[in-house]
């Protein structure tokens, strides 16, 4: 079955050092690939993706992210961590479903803490 | 600015009840789609919608089912709500590009809807 899997589904780092959250997708064939954030209270909003061409995409406030085929993985880094980017993070891929359309489908989610 | 609207924010509703939760966004989209948020669980797709009148199920239909009579508008029912079904649910959209895959979902604000 086509799914997405993000391991930990909280995170906790000390301000300052690197983030790093996993993502894992299971599909015969490269789908698009997303990371999503949601600060306290607030909408999605799209961090970053990846459709074709280069495989490390970059995203806002400093985010990035590297899609490894071999590994199917799109795990979300970021040098160095930011009070304001305690949040909860979802991976996303898009797919296609079984009428030729494609649709999109989420990871459970990984809750960011940031320690002072 | 583009919009996704979903028509309330607050719903109560007692066990038993249709229920009806409405989307309209103003962007165009082919693509529309309906999730289910819940801690811990992500975002979970219920049903979406790649053209008028045409739709597939997503991960979990089951007691939910979906109308879309014109491109704008894609209505979410619960033909008989359960107190499972106490969520907070989100309605997207998103344009198809060439190649067929879903690009960036833009979002409504959500409706947290309590069954009792």
């Amino acid at each position: 079955a086509q799914s997405v899997t993000q391991l930990g589904s909280h995170v906790s780092v000390s301000e300052g050092a690197l983030v790093l959250l996993r993502c894992n997708y299971s599909s015969s064939v490269p789908p698009y690939l997303f990371w999503y954030v949601q600060y306290p209270n607030q909408g999605l909003q799209l961090l970053l993706k990846y459709t074709t061409g280069a495989t490390l995409v970059k995203g806002i406030n400093g985010f990035e992210a590297e899609f490894k085929k071999s590994e199917t993985s799109f795990h979300l880094t970021k040098p160095s961590a930011h009070m304001s980017d305690a949040a909860e993070y979802f991976c996303a891929v898009s797919l296609w479903g079984y009428s030729s359309a494609s649709k999109i489908i989420f990871g459970s989610g990984t809750r960011l803490s940031i320690r002072p | 600015d583009v919009k996704v609207t979903q028509s309330s924010r607050y719903l109560v509703k007692r066990t038993g009840e249709k229920v009806f939760l409405e989307c309209v966004q103003d962007m165009d989209h082919e693509n529309m789609f309906w999730y289910r948020q819940d801690p811990g669980l992500g975002l979970r797709l219920i049903y979406f919608s790649y053209d008028v009148k045409m739709k597939e199920k997503g991960d979990i239909p089951e007691g939910y089912s979906v109308s879309r009579e014109k491109k704008e508008r894609f209505s979410l029912i619960l033909e008989s709500a359960s107190t499972n079904q106490t969520s907070m649910y989100l309605c997207a959209s998103t344009r198809a590009d060439r190649g067929g895959l879903n690009e960036k979902l833009f979002f409504g604000s959500g409706t947290q809807l309590s069954v009792l």
